[in-house]
């Protein structure tokens, strides 16, 4: 079976740091991959998409960036963190061929401070 | 562009009453619709997909949704509520190789 596995759960930064936040899929191949960003009593807002390693789309534009260096692996970044980074990041994962449902991560709560 | 939307932001039921949630959708031709749940600081488990078919579908944990293409409605219900129904619900719509989700509707269960 499949699992999607993100960390750290949770993180506390101040501001101006760099950020790496990591998702990775076990049981598939060839996953696109997701992510979202759920801001406090907001809904999901999909920040990045993957179709393959080294292929993102870019969804919104911010001061953050993804990078996809192997085929299960996800990883979202950023040089220098704003307050307005803050919220709940959500990794998913759908099989491409075998429906559009896609699997969401446990998510990694940001602090920045 | 296309949009999902859930008119109700919060929604609160007695435990045993029954529920349904409101979600309409914006692209007509041949959708395909999700409901996922969120409990707090958890990820989004998935209760149910249409894709085509019977129009009413059964999910799990004893939900089911009704599609309706002439109101542009994929509506979730379930007929008696438990207090582990506590969370909030996102209603989505594929666009190509992403979803577009709703706002959310959090579901509160009294005792």
């Amino acid at each position: 079976s499949q699992t999607i596995h993100q960390w750290p759960a949770t993180l506390v930064q101040p501001v101006g740091s760099p950020l790496s936040l990591e998702c990775t899929v076990e049981g598939t191949s060839n996953p696109n991959l997701y992510w979202y960003r759920q801001a406090a009593g907001r809904g999901l807002q999909l920040l990045f998409y993957s179709v393959g390693i080294g292929q993102i789309s870019s969804e919104v534009p911010q001061n953050l960036s993804a990078s996809r260096p192997q085929d299960r692996q996800f990883i979202l970044s950023s040089k220098k963190l704003l307050l307005s980074d803050s919220g709940f990041y959500l990794c998913a994962w759908r099989q491409p061929g075998q429906g559009f449902e896609q699997y969401f991560g446990p998510g990694t709560r940001l602090t920045v401070t | 562009a296309q949009s999902v939307t859930q008119p109700d932001i919060h929604i609160t039921v007695s435990e045993g009453a029954s529920l349904e949630l409101r979600c309409n959708y914006s692209y007509g031709a041949t959708p395909y619709l999700f409901w996922y749940v969120q409990s707090p600081g958890q990820g989004l488990q998935l209760l149910l997909k249409y894709f085509s078919g019977d129009t009413l579908v059964q999910g799990i944990k004893g939900f089911e949704a009704e599609f309706k293409r002439s109101q542009s409605s994929f509506n979730l219900r379930k007929p008696s509520v438990h207090w582990s129904d506590a969370a909030e619900y996102f209603c989505a719509e594929r666009d190509t190789d992403k979803l577009i989700f709703g706002t959310g509707t959090r579901l509160q269960v009294f005792p």
